[in-house]
C-alpha cells in the first residue's frame, strides 16, 4: 500500500527557510492531490496547502505569502518550503495524500521541526 | 482558534457509548463532506471516517459518523481502552478555498 515519509532538517533558525520533502512509496505520485499539514505542540491540525500531480497548487490563505509546494515525479516526491520562519512555525509537519478535497489518507509519520537560534 | 468547533475533552468507561461533536458553517460542513481522524499518542493521525459516515477497511464498526446541517458527530460504542486518543474532524471550506480542522477532542477511557 502507499506509504509516505517526511525528511528534512529538524532545526531551523528564525528568519530562514524550512524545507521538507515527502517520499511516496508503493504508488505513483502522478495522481491525487498531495498535502502538507502541521500540528504545533499541544495544538490542533492546520492545513498548509496541496500540490496536484499536474503541478497546480493551493495554499492556506494565512500562509500563502511564505509557502511554496512542488513535486518531482521522477523521484516520486513532493516538497514544502516555508520562508521567514519564526517560533510560531515550530510544529510536527505531516505529508498526506488527499482524495479530491474529501479526506486525507494515508499520512506520513510526521517530522518535528523546531525554529530556534 | 479553529474554524470547526469540537469539545476539548470527552470521557467514558469501557463498554459505554461516547459521542464527539463537530460544529461548522454552511461553507464547510454544510456543503462538503466531513472526515474524522484518530490520533493515538505520539503517532500520526489516521483516517477513521470519510464522506460523513463511511469507514475505511479495517476500522471497527464500533465507530460511526453522522452529519446534520452544519454539524457532524463521531460515535464510539463499546468503548475500549485502546480508543484513548485525540479525534479530529475536517472539511473543505468553500469560502476559504481550503481545508479546515476542529481543534481536536482528547478522549479518555476511565
Amino acid at each position: 500500500q502507499v506509504q509516505l515519509q517526511e525528511s528534512g532538517p529538524g532545526l531551523v533558525k528564525p528568519s530562514e527557510t524550512l524545507s521538507l520533502t515527502c517520499t511516496v512509496s508503493g504508488g505513483s505520485i502522478s495522481t491525487y492531490y498531495w498535502s502538507w499539514i502541521r500540528q504545533p505542540p499541544g495544538k490542533g491540525l492546520e492545513w498548509i496547502g496541496y500540490v496536484y500531480y499536474s503541478g497546480r497548487t493551493n495554499y492556506n490563505p494565512s500562509l500563502r505569502s511564505r509557502v511554496s509546494l512542488s513535486l518531482d515525479t521522477s523521484k516520486n516526491q513532493f516538497s514544502l518550503k516555508l520562508n521567514s520562519v519564526t517560533g510560531a512555525d515550530t510544529a510536527v509537519y505531516y505529508c498526506a495524500r488527499e482524495e479530491a478535497l474529501r479526506w486525507f489518507d494515508p499520512w506520513g509519520q510526521g517530522a518535528l521541526v523546531t525554529v530556534s537560534s | 482558534q479553529s474554524v470547526l468547533t469540537q469539545p476539548p475533552s470527552a470521557s467514558g468507561t469501557p463498554g459505554q457509548r461516547v459521542t464527539i461533536s463537530c460544529s461548522g458553517s454552511s461553507s464547510n460542513i454544510g456543503s462538503n463532506t466531513v472526515s474524522w481522524y484518530q490520533q493515538l499518542p505520539e503517532t500520526a493521525p489516521k483516517l477513521l471516517i470519510y464522506s460523513d459516515n463511511q469507514r475505511p477497511s479495517g476500522v471497527p464498526d464500533r465507530f460511526s459518523g453522522s452529519k446534520s446541517g452544519t454539524s457532524a458527530s463521531l460515535a464510539i460504542s463499546g468503548l475500549q481502552s485502546e480508543d484513548e486518543a485525540e479525534y479530529h474532524c475536517a472539511a473543505w471550506d468553500d469560502s476559504l478555498n481550503g481545508w479546515v480542522f476542529g481543534g481536536g477532542t482528547k478522549l479518555t477511557v476511565l
